[in-house]
């Protein structure tokens, strides 16, 4: 069974950094692009950043680009997203997304929330 | 990349058929046959719905159905139940393994 686990939400400070992660397990890690898509409270969803089966091929959304670095350890299943100088408007649930390795999304995580408030 | 345009709401009584619009570009929805589509009830992790334009997974009943004209893509549900009510969201490949989501429409069954 497919699971993706994310941890590292909580609350931080404007300007401050976070890094969550996603442990995942039932499925071959490296075979599969990873992306990480948010959802500000009572809003839609937003895709942030994609990565490549071995940590090439990111890309960010024009929202986060510059603040957010995403990364993975295949040796360990997990993805990560390291967030800085954190915004107001970055207060959100952070999915952990699997690829279908078709052109769709087929697992999501539950969700970490990180709240940026002072 | 600009969000696809959705409506922000709709609504329909149990039983009917509602149809839900995602408009973007040639870039995208335009561009592409993968366009898919995502349920998501109050609190829970979005659930697909529709792949690849008009293709259910398994297990997704057949009263959702997609389709696709141009740069817009629909999404219909027909024979309206009570927890069909939730959000939802269109989602479309964007070229280089990137992809964009609709702003979402809350469907409401009366």
């Amino acid at each position: 069974e497919v699971q993706l686990v994310e941890s590292g939400g909580g609350l931080v400070q404007p300007g401050g950094s976070l890094r969550l992660c996603c442990s995942a397990s039932g499925f071959i890690f490296s075979d599969y692009i990873m992306y990480w898509v948010r959802q500000a409270p009572g809003k839609g969803l937003e895709y942030i950043s994609r990565i490549g089966l071995h940590g090439d091929g990111t890309h960010y959304a024009d929202s986060v680009k510059g603040r957010i670095t995403i990364s993975r350890d295949n040796s360990k299943n997990t993805l990560y997203l390291q967030m800085s100088s954190l915004r107001a408007e970055d207060t959100a649930v952070y999915y952990c997304v699997k690829d279908s390795n078709n052109y769709y999304f087929d697992y999501w995580g539950q969700g970490t929330l990180v709240t940026v408030s002072s | 990349q600009s969000a696809l345009t959705q409506p922000p709401s709709a609504s329909g009584s149990p039983g009917q058929s509602v149809t839900i619009s995602c408009t973007g570009t040639s870039s995208d929805v335009g561009g592409y046959n993968y366009v898919s589509w995502y349920q998501q009830h109050p609190g829970k992790v979005p659930k697909l719905i529709i792949y690849e334009v008009n293709k259910r997974p398994s297990g997704v009943p057949d009263r959702f159905s997609g389709s696709k004209s141009g740069n817009t893509a629909s999404l219909t549900v027909s024979g309206l139940q009570a927890e069909d009510e939730a959000d939802y969201y269109c989602n479309s490949y964007a070229g280089s393994k990137i992809f964009v989501f609709g702003g979402g429409t809350k469907l409401t069954v009366l």
